[in-house]
């Protein structure tokens, strides 16, 4: 059975400009979380979708949004990107996503740099 | 608001000496609470989860983790260290379906 799986897994992009990430869950799994990691402030959350609806939001700007299709594939959209969006952006699903206690199963991650 | 607190970013030990990684955490309900280990250059992975069944939790290679509901915590030990436990270790909090809050992390080396 296949993992999680993001796309690309290297981007450079410039400020102001946007970026679409991709992450594809494993079969089956219908909740997909999107955290950003960074050195300095770990792992933060950013949204979990689950049936194509965002059920959670973590403190971000509007500037990051996302979305999930009827496949559970799911996108995060990074609009006017600033170099403080530099960061490995991690992708997470889950089976049911009807549980607190659920295992979460991570992506390698889109490393994404902005100069 | 659920939030997770790891009291060391660095924990060094030896080889063979025993682990402690500690984690308090804040939870307006009865959470679920995890420790995710991320190896360099590999995904994060979990070690073990909290569901209220029991106050030990057992996980994988040898880790577990107490919880503790009057001291709000939730360390992470392991009897004897190896060098392949060398990783960043996470404490996890969840209350809220769908919704996980990660600490900031806690380094361990392992030295020989």
């Amino acid at each position: 059975k296949a993992g999680v799986t993001q796309t690309p897994r290297y981007l450079i992009k410039t400020r102001g400009q946007q970026v679409t990430l991709s992450c594809s869950p494993i079969s089956g799994h219908r909740s997909v979380s999107w955290y950003q990691q960074t050195p300095g402030q770990g792992l933060q959350f950013l949204f979990e979708y689950f049936s194509e609806t965002q059920r959670n939001k973590g403190n971000f700007p509007g500037r990051f949004s996302g979305r999930q299709f009827s496949n559970s594939r799911s996108e995060m959209n990074v609009s006017t990107l600033e170099l403080g969006d530099s960061a490995l952006y991690l992708c997470a699903s889950s089976l049911v996503g009807s549980a607190t206690n659920e295992k979460l199963f991570f992506g390698s991650g889109t490393q994404l740099s902005v100069l | 608001a659920q939030s997770v607190t790891q009291l060391d970013s660095h924990v060094s030990v030896s080889e063979g000496t025993p682990v402690l990684l500690r984690c308090n955490y804040s939870s307006s309900y009865s959470p679920s609470l995890f420790w995710y280990v991320q190896h360099p250059n590999k995904g994060l992975q979990l070690l073990l989860k909290y569901t209220s069944a029991a106050t030990l939790v057992k996980g994988i290679n040898g880790f577990e983790a107490e919880f503790k509901k009057s001291e709000t915590s939730f360390h992470l030990t392991k009897p004897s260290a190896h060098m392949s436990d060398a990783a960043e270790y996470f404490c996890v909090v969840s209350d809220v379906v769908g919704d996980m809050r990660f600490g900031a992390g806690t380094r361990l080396t392992v030295k020989p």
